[in-house]
């Protein structure tokens, strides 16, 4: 069946410090992927994006990777701060649909 | 520019009442997709619309219902509420292009309590 998991529920980190954020996903006809921020009471915000020909793609202060062979997405914040402190979902997309099915999040608290 | 806007913010209704939330999509996107999100839960897909029909739909019953206008802004009704519908309720807007899509981007929800 469909099913986007996370490894970790929370990760904490201090400020300064890299964080990796990872997801294990299940459907080998999954073709683009998003990772998404959620703040308390608020929608989630689009962070990156990746479709599944690529391996590797950049943003500012974020890097996600994509493997897969072993069915495996990681998002990396570069020098994490105070206000990167949120819920952290990936989700994926099946080829075809244009539905994202996401996993339950991993919350990201990061000390000053 | 104007992301995706979605009213009302909180909403209060009884279990057995109607209810309807209303979502505008991003400029330039023509595709209106629903979410419900429990607390602490990943956002759950209810369905999509596109040309003003539903083109997908996720596991929900047929209480919850929709619908898209010409100008691309969209209605998710929910009938007859339960308990278990309370939650925020997610509209995300995008466009496909050449069969792929982008611009996949959520508004901040409207926080349904059914009591």
């Amino acid at each position: 069946g469909e099913s986007v998991g996370l490894h970790l529920p929370t990760l904490s980190v201090q400020e300064g410090d890299n964080s990796i954020i990872n997801c294990a996903y299940s459907n080998s006809a999954s073709d683009y992927f998003i990772w998404y921020k959620q703040e308390s009471g608020k929608g989630p915000q689009f962070i990156i994006d990746i479709r599944s020909n690529m391996d590797k793609r950049q943003g500012q202060r974020v890097t996600v990777l994509l493997n897969k062979t072993v069915k495996h997405l990681s998002l990396q914040i570069a020098a994490t701060q105070p206000g990167d402190s949120a819920v952290y979902f990936c989700a994926e997309k099946l080829t075809g649909f244009q539905k994202l099915v996401f996993g339950t999040g991993t919350r990201l608290l990061v000390s000053p | 520019d104007a992301g995706v806007t979605q009213s009302p913010t909180h909403l209060i209704k009884t279990r057995g009442q109607q209810v309807t939330l209303r979502c505008s999509p991003k400029s330039g996107h023509d595709t209106v997709s629903w979410y419900q999100q429990a607390l602490g839960q990943g956002p759950q897909f209810i369905f999509q619309y596109y040309e003003e029909e539903e083109r997908q739909r996720g596991n929900f019953p047929d209480r919850f219902s929709g619908h898209q206008f010409p100008n691309y802004s969209s209605e998710l009704n929910v009938n007859a509420l339960l308990l278990g519908d309370s939650a925020l309720y997610l509209c995300a807007s995008s466009w496909v292009g050449t069969g792929k899509m982008y611009g996949y981007t959520f508004g901040s929800g409207t926080r349904l309590t059914v009591v």
